[in-house]
């Protein structure tokens, strides 16, 4: 285990669902990141979060809605998805935006399939 | 645009080889590169370099950067099956979140 936790590990929704993705870090972190990773592409930053703030929409969608409640919890909330929307979504923390000696640490992902 | 290059993308070798992986950037205002190995799922933190020439060792992995150049090495000597991973490589310029690139597929076989 890295310390940050997601779930679910696994999800397959149909286009009309609507489900959320689970993240939580307990190692005193203050920045927060979704990133999508595709095959073949490099991972792709989503959204950035600082002491619960959002600080970065990477002109995301707004299929994809994040929710930061805490410094300790993110979500990704998903509805009307397509299926190019399928990917890894992996999550990170890190102890400030600008990452120190050991970078970000990552969650295990939610493996996402749009069917 | 900010980028981070990685090559080759795939690499097949055979067990106590040595390789080098690449990655170059174009960054504004950088601030680090970092290396990460991903075997299954979570990207595992390598490596972050920040002054060029500086060696950083871990192991048979060793990495080092060249600023003027703008380009980064990853050398994994005496390779071994578990080496077996996609690298990523990362970069930190202005903005708050780091830069990936595709990675480098290495695949060691017995």
């Amino acid at each position: 285990e890295t310390g940050v936790t997601q779930t679910p590990r696994h999800l397959v929704m149909g286009m009309t669902n609507k489900k959320s993705l689970k993240c939580e870090q307990h190692l005193g972190h203050n920045a927060m990141y979704w990133y999508k990773q595709s095959a073949k592409k490099p991972l792709e930053l989503m959204f950035v979060y600082n002491f619960k703030e959002q600080t970065e929409n990477n002109s995301v969608p707004s299929r994809f809605s994040p929710e930061c409640p805490n410094s300790s919890h993110l979500f990704l909330h998903l509805h009307t998805l397509q299926p190019e929307d399928s990917a890894l979504y992996l999550c990170a923390s890190s102890q400030e935006l600008l990452p120190g000696g050991d970078g970000y640490t990552f969650g295990s992902g939610t493996r996402l399939t749009v069917v | 645009e900010d980028k981070v290059v990685q090559s080759p993308l795939s690499l097949v070798v055979h067990e106590g080889d040595t390789v080098t992986l690449n990655c170059s950037y174009e960054v504004t205002n950088f601030r680090s590169l970092l290396w990460y190995k991903q075997e299954k799922k979570a990207p595992t933190f390598l490596f972050m370099l920040t002054s060029s020439g500086i060696e950083k060792k871990s192991g048979r992995l060793s990495s080092i950067l060249d600023k003027k150049e703008l380009f980064s090495i990853l050398n994994i000597t005496a390779t071994q099956t578990g080496d077996s991973a996609i690298y990523l490589c990362a970069v930190g310029g202005a903005g708050t979140a780091l830069i990936f690139g595709k990675g480098t597929t290495l695949s060691v076989s017995s």
